[in-house]
């Protein structure tokens, strides 16, 4: 079966830096993507990988090993409002997503 | 980035009532939308995928008749949960992709309430 594992909860201090993993099991790949969600509200798109290695977007940064099925979502001088939940999607060969269960991230002062 | 809207974003109806959410894609023609629902502080689900003009595919324990799906246009898609009991209480979520975009983009999501 497909599966997309993410730590449930995750903590951290404002202004430092967090690391989210996710690994995948998925039938193909064409990308993984890292999306952001406040609760209550639909996700927003952060980034997307397709080839290895890392892409920087401003605070946050994305990872992929497609060898070794990983990716993390790397977020950089960390605010208040980046208390969230981060999920973890990969598209499949049928290019549909395949979702995380989300790492709820909490950031305390 | 594309838009795309959901409405209505609030929705309290009564048991054995039929609802039906919109899903509209703004500025690009939506090959495929896909319909979600997610239960509080769970992952979304996928409950269908719907290409333009033909029937939907549903996942493995989605009713159809239950959650009726419409694709008529290249930027509509509707969702009707019909004869709503008080467990199909949840936040419902439409996203709309083509061949053309790499993302899919989200609309803003619909809290269903069953009393």
């Amino acid at each position: 079966g497909q599966n997309i594992d993410q730590p449930t909860e995750m903590t951290a201090t404002e202004g430092a830096i967090v690391q989210i993993n996710c690994t995948y099991q998925t039938s193909g790949f064409n990308g993984l993507f890292w999306y952001q969600q406040h609760a209550g509200e639909a996700p927003t798109f952060l980034s997307y990988n397709v080839l290895d290695g890392l892409e920087e977007k401003g605070r946050f940064s994305s990872f992929l090993s497609r060898s070794k099925g990983y990716s993390y979502l790397l977020l950089k001088e960390l605010q208040m409002k980046d208390s969230a939940s981060y999920l973890c999607a990969v598209k499949d060969s049928n290019y549909q997503l395949i979702w995380g269960a989300g790492t709820k991230l909490i950031i305390k002062p | 980035g594309a838009v795309v809207s959901q409405h209505p974003s609030r929705v309290i109806c009564k048991s054995g009532t039929s609802v039906k959410i919109e899903c509209r894609s703004l500025d690009f023609q939506a090959t495929t939308m896909f319909w979600y629902r997610q239960f509080p502080k769970k992952s979304l689900m996928l409950m269908a995928t719907s290409n333009e003009g033909s029937k939907a595919t549903y996942e493995q324990g989605v009713e159809k008749d239950k959650f009726l799906i419409n694709h008529a246009s290249l930027t509509l898609s509707t969702l009707t949960v019909t004869s709503a009991h008080p467990e199909d209480s949840s936040f419902y979520i439409c996203s709309a992709s083509s061949e053309r975009v790499t993302e899919a983009f989200f609309g803003q999501g619909t809290r269903l309430t069953v009393v």
